[in-house]
């Protein structure tokens, strides 16, 4: 079975500065998505960022860029020019290419970040 | 939007007490999920479904039963709650249409955070 592992527990940074959230994964597939969710304090989690593990390229939008390191298993979240906005709980998930009824994300245990003004 | 709403953002029950959780989303998704998070732990998957009257057990189904009867609904049944299912539970939904880049990202509801006395 895959695993998804986040080995930061809370993280904290200045605002305006660079933050890098770390995650890894466990799995024999060749071909999978990965994704970083967002969950704001009471609020519902959304889609930051995803990945297809055929693309070489890392994905990015806007502030917020992966590196996605295939052989290494590990995808990591970086967010540029960090605002206050983006203090929240931060998960990795990972998804089987498989169709229907498996399309269920496997998550992390999840990132609490913190913006210091 | 994707909109995808929980009956209930704050419940107190009682241990043995029967609880309903209930969840609506309004894009045709065929995809609902029943998620549990708890610190440390990250989101675990309870049970999920990709049809109407269809279901499948996630990683942790013990002590859950889920009922989807009208494509739109998706309910998590506690048959006799205990402390130990105190937890927030999210619920998310997903499609699998679109085109071949479709991903099958999850669009989550603002959670319901379950105290069992």
């Amino acid at each position: 079975a895959q695993t998804v592992t986040q080995s930061q527990p809370e993280m904290s940074v200045q605002e305006a500065e660079t933050v890098t959230l770390s995650c890894t994964y466990d799995t024999s597939e060749s071909d999978y998505y990965l994704f970083w969710y967002k969950q704001p304090p009471s609020r519902q989690m959304i889609l930051v960022i995803r990945q297809e593990a055929y693309k070489q390229q890392n994905a990015t939008e806007n502030r917020f860029s992966v590196n996605f390191q295939k052989a290494a298993k590990s995808f990591s979240l970086k967010i540029s020019d960090s605002q206050l906005g983006d203090a929240a709980m931060y998960f990795c998930a990972y998804r089987s290419p498989k169709v229907q009824g498996a399309q269920k994300l496997v998550f992390g245990q999840g990132t609490r970040l913190t913006i210091n003004p | 939007d994707v909109k995808v709403t929980q009956s209930s953002r704050y419940l107190v029950k009682r241990t043995g007490e029967k609880v309903f959780l209930e969840c609506v989303q309004d894009m045709d998704h065929e995809n609902m999920f029943w998620y549990r998070q708890d610190p440390g732990l990250g989101l675990r998957l309870i049970y999920f479904s990709y049809d109407v009257k269809m279901k499948e057990k996630g990683d942790i189904p013990e002590g859950y039963s889920v009922s989807r009867e009208k494509k739109e609904r998706f309910s998590l049944i506690l048959e006799s709650a205990s402390t130990n299912q105190t937890s927030m539970y999210l619920c998310a939904s997903s499609t699998p249409r679109g085109d071949l880049m479709n991903t099958g990202e999850l669009f989550f509801g603002e959670g319901s955070r379950l105290t069992v006395l």
